[in-house]
């Protein structure tokens, strides 16, 4: 167990809908990153926070949008959503704010599949 | 352009040595990362190097860096069927907060 937790670890919507996929980062963590996970694509980093500001953005769609609140628990928003925003999306938190040593510790993951 | 490149696939016996390979593209990544991911899990952190050395040993991993030609391999020696997981290395961008670049993942198959 890392101690990230995500919540709902399924989600089942059709195309055009709106999602809201939610993190909990381990206790004293205060970077949140966001990766998408899918077959075609890989491992892909998509936003990161840092104590409720945004620190870094990968290539994140316009329709997908992130925040960090002051109790440091994350959410990603996905809206308009299309068959190929189906995969598994992961968050993932750490101490630091930069590229010096930074240990992410990942969540379980939530898999998102539109219909 | 940033690309982390890596073989997909890689097929051992219980008890021989794994070795997974990988290419980065960032030459001022100061450290580089190996993840694991089981099935069904997160990624969790294996291993790690910082830029300025060449290998590091940790029990069975050894993580051999050349920065000469931007690749990174790790070995895995007495592999073990609990083993068997998608290794992901990752490097870490100049400029880009705690943004990680991973390869696409090495799934290691262990057969007994």
């Amino acid at each position: 167990d890392s101690g990230v937790t995500q919540t709902p670890k399924h989600l089942i919507t059709a195309t055009g809908q709106r999602v809201t996929l939610r993190c909990s980062p381990r206790s004293g963590d205060l970077s949140v990153y966001w990766y998408q996970q899918s077959l075609d694509q890989g491992l892909q980093f998509l936003i990161q926070y840092y104590n409720g500001e945004e620190r870094a953005k990968g290539n994140i769609l316009e329709r997908f949008s992130a925040q960090q609140f002051p109790d440091l628990h994350s959410e990603l928003n996905l809206s308009s959503l299309e068959l190929g925003d189906s995969a598994l999306y992961f968050c993932a938190s750490s101490s630091r704010r930069d590229r010096e040593y930074n240990e992410q510790f990942f969540g379980p993951g939530t898999r998102l599949t539109v219909l | 352009g940033e690309d982390v490149e890596q073989s997909l696939f890689l097929s051992v016996r219980e008890g021989d040595s794994s070795v997974i390979n990988c290419t980065y593209t960032d030459s001022s990544s100061t450290y580089l990362y190996w993840y694991k991911q089981e099935p069904g899990a997160g990624l969790q952190l294996l291993t790690y190097i910082f830029s300025n050395m060449d290998m590091k040993q940790d029990q069975r991993l050894t993580v051999l860096l050349n920065k000469k030609d931007k690749h990174l391999s790790l070995r895995i020696a007495d592999t073990q069927t609990g083993d068997s997981a998608i290794y992901f290395c990752a490097e870490s961008p100049y400029n880009q907060g705690g943004k990680l670049i991973f390869g696409q993942g090495t799934e290691l198959s262990v057969k007994p």
